[in-house]
Formats: C-alpha cells, structure tokens, sequence
C-alpha cells in the first residue's frame, strides 16, 4: 500500500530558530514530492514540487531536499517566523496513466513558533 | 484575480439532509477535485473529473454525488447516506498537462448535528 510517513507529528519552535520536517514515502512509481503550507482553517498552499532528478528546491526561506534512493525527503525551515506556525504537508504523486496523478498525502507536521 | 472558491466558509446542517458544496475556478483548469480532511489524517479524495461532464470516484465516494456541468464549476453534494458528514472539505484543480499542481481551495467546514 502507498504510504507517505511524516515525522514529528507536532514541533515547537522558538522564533529564529531553524527546524527539519521530515517524510518518508513507500510510494511506487513515484513521480514527484510536493510540500503544502496549511494555516489552520485554510487550504493548502504549495511550497515546492520536485521530481525524481531533484535532489533541492527552494522557495523562500524553506529547502526541500529529496533522496529518491531511500524515499525520503525533508522540509527545512530557515530563520522561523510566527507566521509559519501551521502544518506542513508531504505529498507524494504517481503517474496513473491518461494524464491522470494519484496523490498519496501524509498527515502533516503541525509546526508552532513561538515568540 | 485567479483563483479557486469556496462557499459556504461554515455549513452545518441537521441529520438527514443532503446539503450541497460549491467549487468554482477562473484558473482555465481541466481537473478538479474534491477531499475530505479530518483532524490527525491525510487529505482523502472523495471524486476528481478531468474533463466536463465525467467525473470518477476517489478513495472514499460512498454517500458523496458530483457533478461537471461547466469546467469552472465542481459542486459537491453531500448526502443522508453518508454515515459522518462532519468534516472539513477542501476542494482543488489542476491542469492537466504540465506540472500538475494542485491549486487548493480555502475549504468548507461542514458540521452536521
């Protein structure tokens, strides 16, 4: 069964400081990892996309990193604001034919920085 | 501006009663999308349609119904039959070539009592 894995669960942070989320996916055949930013009450906003030949993307403050070899990948927070106090999604896509993607979703990572 | 809406922000409904969500996008998207999100899970996809008049079930579509009249629009009923309605619905689009990211919409808090 396709599985996305995400780890902490929750993660509290003092303002400033960095944090790394982490998601590991038993996803097959995979096709791309997306990280979401979701502010509580919200939908998700997309942070990076990358494919399998990516190894980093950036956007911002926030590094996606993507080891395809061992199915993982990792979000890293740089200089933390309050403003990303929310929780951070992981989701892993595979190609299903006919211009179709089946997306496999984690549980997210709730992140709070505090002051 | 572009973008994906949804109405209501809040719905609450009582037991019983089919009550309908609206998506609608000016993005030019093809495929949308319809989730259910529960607290401590995943996002589900409860129905997805690529192209207008035809839509297919997702993971979890029992006592969920759909319908693709228009490409901007992407209404979500959901029904009697379904056994715990209370949820948090989020609906998103995509195109379909390229990049295929999914644009998100700010999501509709259904509470049935």
């Amino acid at each position: 069964k396709n599985q996305v894995e995400q780890s902490p669960q929750s993660l509290i942070i003092l303002e400033g400081k960095n944090c790394t989320l982490q998601c590991n996916y038993t996803v097959s055949p995979f096709s791309n990892l997306r990280w979401y930013k979701q502010d509580t009450g919200r939908g998700p906003v997309s942070l990076t996309i990358m494919t399998f030949s990516e190894n980093t993307k950036s956007n911002g403050r926030y590094t996606a990193t993507l080891d395809a070899d061992t199915k993982q990948s990792s979000l890293h927070i740089t200089a933390s604001q309050l403003s990303d106090s929310a929780s951070y999604i992981c989701v892993v896509s595979v190609y299903s034919g006919a211009g179709s993607y089946q997306l496999t979703f984690g549980k997210g990572t709730k992140l709070s920085v505090i002051p | 501006d572009g973008g994906i809406t949804q109405s209501p922000k809040y719905l609450f409904r009582k037991e019983g009663q089919n009550v309908t969500l609206s998506c609608e996008q000016n993005l030019n998207h093809d495929a949308m999308y319809w989730y259910r999100q529960d607290p401590g899970q995943g996002l589900r996809l409860i129905y997805y349609s690529q192209i207008v008049n035809d839509f297919q079930k997702g993971d979890i579509a029992e006592g969920y119904s759909v319908s693709r009249e228009k490409k901007e629009s992407f209404p979500l009923t959901v029904t009697s039959a379904q056994k715990n309605p209370t949820a948090f619905y989020l609906c998103a689009s995509s195109m379909i070539e390229g990049s295929y990211e999914q644009y998100f919409g700010p999501g509709t808090r259904l509470t049935v009592t």
